[in-house]
């Protein structure tokens, strides 16, 4: 089946500070998206964006399908980015939206 | 709206025992999905359904059982809970099959 990995495993950073985090998947996908998973569990559909660029605030994500990766930029980090981030994407004839997700990206932010 | 609610958000479970888990929501949505989360790891896709009476196995779908019976409920049932199936349990749903997915906040469960 697909392979979705995810880098790095882990980051940490001073507020303030600005990130890229990468998703890789082994074969063509419908679609693909990122999610943020606070500290209470909770998870956030940050962007659905099976290609190009989207922003949203301080953050912003690119998908080059034709390439097979993924990234997620997060600028002037803040404590409440704080979380996991999960790429994950969409396989399947006819879509029907099999997320398969990355092991994630765990990021602590610091005052 | 409410969007995705799930009941219960945690519960303890004998070995052996039953339970469902419900999951609702409130957008109209067709698409639902039922995913588990185990500590430290992605999320695992274990049924998901494409509207009213139609459902599916997804990656992970053994000892669950699922049902839809109206748009905007879809409960998954454990039936002979092992400790195996102590997880985080997370319902999404979404409009339709290509699109961005909304999770409920999740339902965490222990077998012991």
């Amino acid at each position: 089946g697909i392979q979705v990995e995810q880098s790095p495993p882990d980051l940490i950073l001073q507020e303030g500070a600005n990130s890229t985090l990468r998703c890789n998947f082994s074969d063509s996908v419908n679609n693909l998206q990122w999610f943020h998973q606070n500290p209470w569990g909770q998870l956030i559909n940050l962007f659905y964006i099976p290609s190009g660029t989207k922003q949203n605030g301080r953050l912003s994500a690119t998908t080059v399908a034709t390439e097979r990766y993924s990234l997620l930029y997060i600028s002037s980090s803040q404590t409440t980015d704080s979380g996991v981030y999960f790429c994950a994407v969409a396989v399947g004839p006819g879509g029907y939206n099999k997320l398969i997700f990355g092991a994630g990206t765990r990021l602590a932010v610091h005052p | 709206n409410a969007g995705v609610t799930q009941t219960p958000k945690f519960r303890i479970l004998k070995i052996g025992q039953s339970m469902t888990l419900q999951c609702t929501q409130d957008m109209n949505h067709n698409y639902m999905y039922w995913y588990r989360q185990d500590p430290g790891m992605g999320l695992k896709l274990i049924y998901y359904s494409v509207g009213a009476g139609i459902t599916d196995k997804g990656e992970v779908p053994n000892g669950y059982n699922v049902s839809r019976s109206t748009t905007e409920d879809f409960p998954l049932r454990l039936e002979l809970a092992a400790p195996s199936q102590t997880s985080v349990y997370f319902c999404a749903s979404t409009y339709e099959d290509i699109g961005g997915q909304y999770f409920g906040p999740g339902t965490r469960l222990t077998v012991t």
